[in-house]
C-alpha cells in the first residue's frame, strides 16, 4: 500500500544541522512531487518545501529559505530535508506528504511525522 | 499569521450542520484549487476535500466543499462526536510557487 515513513528527528542544539528522511513505497515516487510540512507544538500546519518531479524544481517557505534543502533519491525512493542553522522556532513535527494527481498542492498521503526539537 | 484566514473555532450539537470558512487572496485562490484536511489529536492530517469540492475515496458524503471567488467553505452535516478535530484549508500560491495553509479551526461537537 501507499506509505510514507519519516525518520531522522531528534534533539539538536541551536545552530546545528539535521537531516530528515522520508521513505516512500507503493506509488511512483519518481513521478510525484513531494512536500514537507511542519507543525510547531500547539500550532497549525506550516508548508515548508516542495520538489517537483519534472525539472526537479524546488521551492521553499520564506522562513526556511537559504537554510533548508529538499532533495530526493529516486533510486531508493527517499525524500530528504537537510536543515542547517537550526533555530528554536524550527522545533516542530515534520511531515512528508505526496500530492494528488489532479492538484499538486492537495496532499493525500502523509507520513506519521518525525519530531525535531531545537534547544538553545 | 497564516496566509489563509479561518475562524479559530466553531461548535455545534451532534446531528447538526457546521460550516468552516477559509478566505485568501487572488494569488492563492485565483487559479488554484482549495483542499481541506482533518487532523485528529496526535495524528497526521487527512485529506477531506480536494479540487474545491471533491472527496477522496472513503471520505463520507457528510463532508462537502465549495469555493467562490477568494473564499471557500467546508460543510459537515450530521455531526458526530468523532468529527471533533482541527480542520485546515490549503492551496498553492501561483505567484510564489509555494504552498499555504489556513491557521486551522477547532471543531467542538457539543
Amino acid at each position: 500500500q501507499v506509505q510514507l515513513v519519516e525518520s531522522g528527528g531528534g534533539v539538536v542544539q541551536s545552530g546545528r544541522s539535521l537531516r530528515l528522511s522520508c521513505a516512500a513505497s507503493g506509488f511512483a515516487f519518481g513521478f510525484s512531487g513531494m512536500h514537507w510540512v511542519r507543525q510547531a507544538p500547539g500550532k497549525g500546519l506550516e508548508w515548508v518545501a516542495v520538489i517537483w518531479f519534472d525539472k526537479n524544481e524546488k521551492y521553499y517557505a520564506d522562513s526556511v529559505k537559504g537554510r533548508f534543502t529538499i532533495s530526493r533519491d529516486t533510486s531508493e525512493n527517499i525524500l530528504y530535508l537537510e536543515m542547517n542553522s537550526l533555530r528554536a522556532e524550527d522545533t516542530a513535527v515534520y511531515f512528508c506528504a505526496s500530492p494528488t494527481y489532479y492538484d499538486p498542492y492537495a496532499m493525500d498521503v502523509w507520513g506519521q511525522g518525525t519530531t525535531v526539537t531545537v534547544s538553545s | 499569521q497564516s496566509v489563509l484566514t479561518q475562524p479559530p473555532s466553531v461548535s455545534a450539537a451532534p446531528g447538526q450542520k457546521v460550516t468552516i470558512s477559509c478566505s485568501g487572496s487572488s494569488s492563492n485562490f485565483g487559479n488554484n484549487f482549495i483542499s481541506w484536511y482533518q487532523q485528529l489529536p496526535g495524528k497526521a492530517p487527512k485529506l477531506l476535500i480536494y479540487d474545491n469540492d471533491k472527496r477522496p475515496s472513503g471520505v463520507p458524503a457528510r463532508f462537502s466543499g465549495s469555493k467562490s471567488g477568494t473564499s471557500a467553505t467546508l460543510a459537515i452535516t450530521g455531526l458526530q462526536t468523532g468529527d471533533e478535530a482541527d480542520y485546515y484549508c490549503g492551496t498553492g500560491d501561483s505567484s510564489l510557487s509555494v504552498g499555504v495553509f489556513g491557521g486551522g479551526t477547532k471543531l467542538t461537537v457539543l
